[in-house]
């Protein structure tokens, strides 16, 4: 079946560090990913997306891109800052999934980033 | 766009009461989701409607979780009776095409 796997937490780093979370994922075809960013006492927000092979969806410094023959969807940001606190998620959407539009989630990774 | 409202916010309830958190989603959203977190499991999907029908339930843990959308601006997530395992935030979120849109979720309790 379809899955989601992510780096486990926490990751802890300093302002200006490069950051990367890992997310592989199994699944017939190609499907659509995604990577959710939840702040401290807030819902999840949608961070960024990819729906193809070698797109590479970025947003607020973030980038991450659709690798399949490696399966892997990995988030990376070259300098993070403290407002970068929060828990990320890895999602993906089956291909052929017509009307089914529930996503997939990892269990999400919690970063810190230290002053 | 006020976003997905969902209330309350938080929810302290003794066991065994019954107990019905409600969200709005975006209007004109035409999914609705219903989800679960919690640091043991993660994020669960509960139920999704499309177009206020329910479209798929199997995450729904019990025949103590009952949700309904009555019409496009509302929904409601009942648990009766309520159990501590339920302590959870629970999350709304809605959709039209693009990603989901989260409420900031309700904190239950159950003591």
């Amino acid at each position: 079946g379809n899955s989601v796997t992510q780096m486990e937490g926490p990751v802890t780093l300093s302002e200006e560090a490069f950051l990367t979370i890992n997310c592989t994922y199994t699944a017939t075809g190609y499907p659509s990913l995604f990577w959710y960013v939840q702040y401290p006492g807030e819902g999840l927000q949608l961070l960024l997306k990819a729906t193809k092979a070698d797109d590479k969806g970025s947003n607020k410094g973030f980038e991450a891109t659709y690798r399949k023959e490696t399966t892997s969807f990995h988030l990376e940001k070259g300098s993070v800052q403290v407002s970068d606190s929060a828990v990320y998620f890895c999602a993906l959407r089956a291909p052929n999934a017509g009307n089914n539009r529930k996503l997939i989630w990892g269990l999400g990774t919690s970063l810190a980033v230290n002053p | 766009d006020a976003g997905v409202i969902q209330s309350p916010r938080h929810e302290v309830t003794e066991m065994g009461q019954e107990v019905t958190l409600r969200c709005k989603p975006i209007s004109g959203h035409d999914y609705l989701f219903w989800y679960r977190q919690t640091m043991m499991r993660g994020l669960e999907l509960l139920i999704y409607f499309n177009n206020n029908v329910p479209i798929d339930d199997s995450g729904m843990p019990e025949d103590r979780f009952s949700a309904k959308m009555p019409n496009a601006s509302f929904s409601t997530l009942k648990i009766q009776p309520s159990e501590p395992r339920d302590s959870a935030v629970y999350f709304c979120a809605s959709k039209k095409g693009g990603g989901y849109t989260f409420g900031s979720g309700t904190r239950l309790t159950v003591v």
